[in-house]
């Protein structure tokens, strides 16, 4: 069963607009939020956070949305750049359990 | 450079051969994690270890087994490999549980293990 779910395998966008990745969880007990960034052949890089007591954090062009009534979390890159492409993968915990991860979206900026 | 590092990167071997993944962190973290990604891509938890505890991923197969000899390498063996076992395995570690894991955890570089 899936608790994290990234329902659009890729995304594209061009170069200096918006890029929009979603997820959806199950579990209402996740309460820290975290979107991470892979590239190819390399491990998965922590990107940004957020706790479930806030619905939204900011770092640079990345801002991450939290949307607990709808179980909905989004990340938003503006603008986006042709660096930015890469797998994104969100990722949830409960209290003290690891991290429990969506299938990611990949992500291709065009220039 | 201060990191967590895995090795092998690639791992090629037969069926019903034992294998070990090793894992080194330098950052001073007290957790480490395996994680396994599988064909459809999906990154799923298999054991986390903290301060000597070991939490096990009731979906694990028992040929898997991690071991610890310090609190700097979580190393991964298994035994009896099979088709099935063939995925790409990240290592990781963060600075405890909890609050910290707004931190985030450092990934390795993932290894890749084919099985024949």
């Amino acid at each position: 069963d899936q608790q994290v779910k990234q329902n659009s395998p890729s995304l594209s966008v061009q170069e200096g607009r918006i890029s929009i990745l979603n997820c959806d969880y199950t579990n209402s007990m996740f309460d820290y939020f975290l979107w991470y960034k892979k590239y190819p052949a390399e491990g998965p890089t922590f990107l940004i956070s957020i706790s479930s007591i806030k619905d939204k954090n900011e770092d640079g062009r990345f801002t991450v949305f939290l949307n607990k009534s709808a179980k909905h979390l989004s990340l938003h890159i503006v603008p986006s750049q042709p660096g930015d492409s890469a797998v994104y993968f969100c990722a949830a915990s409960a209290n003290l359990t690891p991290l429990v991860f969506g299938k990611g979206t990949r992500l291709s900026v065009i220039a | 450079d201060t990191a967590v590092s895995q090795t092998p990167k690639y791992l090629v071997t037969q069926m019903g051969n034992d294998k070990s993944i090793k894992c080194e962190q330098n950052l001073g973290h007290d957790t480490m994690y395996w994680y396994k990604q599988d064909s459809k891509k999906f990154l799923k938890i298999m054991f986390s270890y903290n301060n000597k505890e070991l939490i096990i991923n009731e979906t694990v197969p028992n040929r898997f087994s991690p071991k610890s000899p310090d609190k700097a390498h979580l190393n991964l063996h298994i035994n009896s490999l099979e088709l099935g076992d063939s995925a790409v395995y990240f290592c990781a570690s963060s600075l405890g549980t909890g609050p910290a894991v707004v931190y985030g955890y450092t990934f390795g570089s993932g290894t890749r293990l084919t099985v024949v």
